[in-house]
């Protein structure tokens, strides 16, 4: 089992729909969950952060589950420009390891 | 701050050869990564430095990759002699408390 798995989909959705990804983590002592953002040939950007109380910003919501061990991205109200891999990412451990998930592709059509 | 940068933004080089990738941590971060994306695949971990030193290299394919971070400062990831599977986007990043901060990247191709 991988450490972190995540749906590569692609996810193809119309403007202005409500879509959402999941990731799953092996690791119970992970410390910290991001979300990334990857565009093509680009490097990948941090989304936000995801925390056990959830948090929010504008468009996008993340929640981490920890009894589960997963955590979410919920994006409302889909643009075209968000079309892109969006990448789950795990901290933790005594040494800070940074695991990546596999990214879950988007495309939003118009 | 400045961000992670890293050196050369492209490389092609013939199989054989040697290239050495260098990447610029931000001020102040301890931990450095090089994470290589060949295309069509994830995003994968090659290795981690905490200051100077190498905590997980458990990445690293070969060894025909060494990666250094003398002083604890930038680092070089060299690959001696380069294959034409080794293509791909190297990554490298930095942190400090929480997340990670990429370099644009070096897209490396063989030939």
């Amino acid at each position: 089992r991988k450490e972190v798995e995540q749906d590569p989909g692609p996810f193809n959705v119309p403007e202005g729909a409500t879509v959402a990804f999941n990731c799953t983590y092996s690791n119970s002592a992970s410390q910290s969950f991001f979300w990334y953002r990857q565009d093509c040939r680009k490097e990948p950007k941090l989304l936000m952060s995801v925390y056990s109380s959830g948090n929010e910003d504008g468009r996008f919501t993340a929640q981490l589950n920890r009894a589960s061990q997963y955590i979410s991205l919920l994006i409302r109200d889909s643009k075209l420009s968000d079309s892109a891999t969006y990448l789950c990412v795990v901290m933790g451990g005594g040494y800070q390891k940074v695991t990546f998930g596999t990214g879950t592709k988007l495309q939003v059509i118009p | 701050e400045a961000g992670v940068t890293q050196f050369p933004s492209h490389s092609v080089i013939e199989k054989g050869q040697t290239v050495t990738l260098r990447c610029d941590p931000i001020s102040g971060h301890d931990n450095l990564y090089w994470y290589r994306r060949v295309m069509g695949k994830e995003i994968k971990f090659l290795l981690h430095f905490v200051k100077e030193s190498k905590q997980d290299e458990s990445g690293m394919p070969n060894n025909r990759f060494l990666a250094e971070r003398t002083g604890g400062t930038y680092s070089t990831l060299k690959v001696q002699p380069a294959e034409l599977e080794d293509s791909g986007v190297y990554f490298c990043a930095s942190s400090h408390a929480t997340g990670l901060r990429f370099g644009s990247g070096t897209r490396l191709t063989v030939v």
